[in-house]
């Protein structure tokens, strides 16, 4: 059972270019949703984040959106950069759980690809 | 400051022997965290533990796995007779309090690829 899917295992953008990388999600109980990004070899690296209250939260060059009627969320990278290429990984936690707030719930990644 | 230090990084153990995953946090960070990535999956919560204690194993196998965080020392991750299902890249992350990762992000360790042949 995913709670937390990631439809497309990858894509490929021009140098640049806007990437954007989708994210569903099943449970509503979910409040919290991470974005990481991982190279071969390392553990995952944390890069942006945002809270069920917000519906856009901004980085730099990063942004994710949440639509929380879809349950879907969204990480816009522009412009995309070649060392941007690496798998992100969508996360969500509930923090109403109580004591598994603490718990990341990890989809499957996304591995993106930019062409310079 | 260092990071998340995890050792080995690579693991090789022959069906049916232990296999020992060490952790040392970030200084000053007490909670530590367990995740497994299988093959083409996401990572998957195993245990959450503070110092000389387990406080959620429930993403632990029932059999076989095992975790500790002594008062002094890294946290260790026991697979006692592996079986070739174990092969993953085993994750930790640390965090000084317990809510800080789902506000600012875990910081994970690069990770323990076990393969058992």
């Amino acid at each position: 059972d995913q709670q937390v899917k990631q439809n497309s295992p990858s894509l490929s953008v021009q140098e640049g270019r806007i990437s954007i990388l989708n994210c569903d999600y099943t449970n509503s109980m979910f409040d919290y949703f991470l974005w990481y990004k991982k190279y071969p070899a390392e553990g995952p690296t944390f890069l942006i984040s945002i809270s069920s209250i917000k519906d856009k939260n901004e980085d730099g060059r990063f942004t994710v959106f949440l639509n929380k009627s879809a349950k879907h969320l969204s990480l816009h990278i522009v412009p995309s950069q070649p060392g941007d290429s690496a798998v992100y990984f969508c996360a969500a936690s509930a923090r109403d759980s109580g004591a598994g707030s603490y718990q990341l719930t990890f989809g499957k990644g996304t591995k993106l690809s930019v062409i310079p | 400051n260092a990071g998340v230090m995890q050792n080995p990084r690579h693991l090789v153990r022959r069906r049916g022997q232990e296999a020992r995953l060490r952790c040392s946090p970030m200084k000053g960070h007490s909670h530590v965290y367990w995740y497994r990535q299988l093959p083409e999956e996401g990572l998957k919560f195993l245990v959450y533990l503070q110092k000389e204690n387990i406080i959620d194993e429930s993403g632990m196998p029932k059999e076989r796995f095992s975790a500790e965080f002594p008062k002094e020392g890294p946290s260790i991750l026991r697979i006692q007779q592996v079986v070739r299902g174990d092969s993953a890249a085993y994750f930790c992350a640390s965090s000084p309090w317990v809510d800080q990762g789902r506000d600012y992000g875990y910081t994970f360790g690069s990770g323990t690829r076990l393969t058992v042949v």
